[in-house]
């Protein structure tokens, strides 16, 4: 079964720069999807993006312009950075592993244990 | 991007009580790829349902997912103490994948 830790800083400032990293163990890393999704005070889900194990990409296009999402293979890895913060991007960030292999577009079977991102001056 | 629709808001019932939840898309879902998903306070959103009936691995069999085009359902049958949640369904489907609001389910 495989666990997803993530860690990064949760207290930022206008205008700076989001990142946050989710590392997985005791289970495969390739061939999946894997994804940033947050979520909002309000409770809303948002999914930013996702990469799989070889780098390729497919971002929400309400994001896109902001994100980056990257993989590091050898450490069973993956990272998200958000650019340009404002306090409409405090949340709670959550990675997850789809539920199956080989493409994209499955549910999230695993997810990460969240980390309160909080943007204010 | 499809925007899904979930109702109601908040449903009060009692334990052993039976609840219906439902998740409109704006637009019909190919291949039936709804999830549904249980939030407990505190923690990540929990896989319940995938392929709009499939159940995920280790779920009771009290918990059921029926629909296609762009109505979908999430029923269980008999709630128990730490089916009191927040419910979530999700369309992977088409990208950009995207979520409903939510159902919270309270006791009364």
């Amino acid at each position: 079964q495989v666990q997803l830790h993530q860690w990064g800083a949760g207290l930022l400032k206008p205008s700076e720069t989001l990142s946050l990293t989710c590392g997985a163990s005791g289970g495969s890393f390739t061939h999946y999807f894997w994804s940033w999704i947050r979520q909002f005070p309000g409770k809303g889900l948002e999914w930013i993006g996702e990469i799989n194990h070889a780098g390729v990409t497919n971002y929400n296009p309400s994001l896109e312009s902001r994100v980056t999402i990257s993989v590091d293979m050898s450490r069973h890895q993956f990272s998200l950075n958000l650019t340009s913060l404002t306090a409409a991007d405090t949340a709670v960030y959550y990675c997850a592993r789809d539920l199956l292999n080989f493409a994209s577009g499955w549910p999230f079977g695993n997810w990460g244990q969240g980390t309160l991102v909080t943007v204010s001056s | 991007e499809i925007v899904l629709t979930q109702s109601p808001g908040t449903l009060s019932l009692s334990p052993g009580e039976g609840a219906t939840l439902s998740c409109r898309a704006s637009q019909s879902i190919g291949s039936r790829s709804v999830a549904w998903y249980r939030q407990i306070p505190g923690q990540a959103p929990s896989l319940l349902i995938y392929d709009a009936s499939r159940r995920a691995t280790g779920i009771p069999d009290r918990f059921s997912g029926s629909g296609s085009g762009t109505d979908f359902t999430l029923t269980i049958s008999r709630l128990d103490p730490e089916d009191f949640a927040v419910y979530f369904c999700h369309q992977y489907g088409s990208s950009p994948w995207t979520f409903g609001h939510g159902t919270k389910v309270e006791i009364k």
